[in-house]
């Protein structure tokens, strides 16, 4: 059974940093690409960054970001550790959101998401 | 970017009866369009894919056409369990999601 666990929300003044992690399992998790997807409080549903499985990239993964956030997170995969990051810096108050990991149905960084995690909730607040 | 509308914001129906759901792009994206549904508290459920294809698991209730601008969900039969937020999804250009149409019981 694919999971997908995300953690590392919390309450972070704005200007402050957070590292979300999202612990994958019941999958080969190098094969697949991954997400992240916000929702604002009583809000629709926004892609925030992707990155590729390792089928698409010898380098590793091909990684895309919103403009709203490009220049400020960074997602990365560690695919020993069966983990996905995505480092949060100079949060804003309209980064507030609860943050989800989502599964690519293939290795590309492109498409639908076909598992989602239950999500974390990053609160940017003073 | 791409920007999806979906309409009606809301829908007021009853069991039994028939949804129609509406996502247009402000420019073409072929047939890479998503549907997903969302209940209160729980995290999005991918419904259809490629426009067309339902996912793996979902009731042959659902289904989904268009290509280029104009798409639709379709619920043929309303049941209980399907009243509920829907989002469509691109990605013929990055990725973007509708603003959502709520589907209410009536």
């Amino acid at each position: 059974e694919v999971q997908l666990l995300e953690s590392g929300g919390g309450l972070v003044q704005p200007g402050g940093s957070l590292r979300l992690s999202c612990a994958a399992s019941g999958f080969s998790f190098s094969s697949y690409g991954m997400s992240w997807v916000r929702q604002a409080p009583g809000k629709g549903l926004e892609w925030v960054s992707a990155i590729s499985g390792r089928g698409t990239s010898v380098t590793g993964g091909t990684t895309k970001y919103a403009d709203s956030v490009k220049g400020r997170f960074t997602i990365s995969r560690d695919n020993s550790k069966n983990t996905l990051y995505l480092q949060m810096n100079s949060l804003r108050v309209e980064d507030t959101a609860l943050y989800y990991c989502a599964r690519r149905g293939s290795s590309s960084w492109y498409g639908e998401f076909d598992h989602w995690g239950q999500g974390t909730l990053v609160t940017v607040s003073s | 970017d791409i920007v999806l509308t979906q309409s009606p914001g809301t829908l007021s129906l009853s069991p039994g009866e028939r949804g129609t759901l509406s996502c247009r792009a402000s420019q073409s994206v072929g047939n890479y369009l998503a549907w997903y549904q969302q209940k209160p508290g729980q995290a999005p459920r991918l419904l259809i894919y490629d426009a067309s294809s339902r996912a793996t698991g979902i009731p042959d209730r659902f289904s989904g056409s268009g290509s280029g601008t104009d798409f639709t969900l379709t619920i043929s039969t309303l049941e209980p369990e399907d009243f509920a937020l829907y989002y469509c999804q691109q990605y013929g250009s990055s990725l973007t999601f509708g603003g959502g149409t709520k589907v209410e019981i009536k």
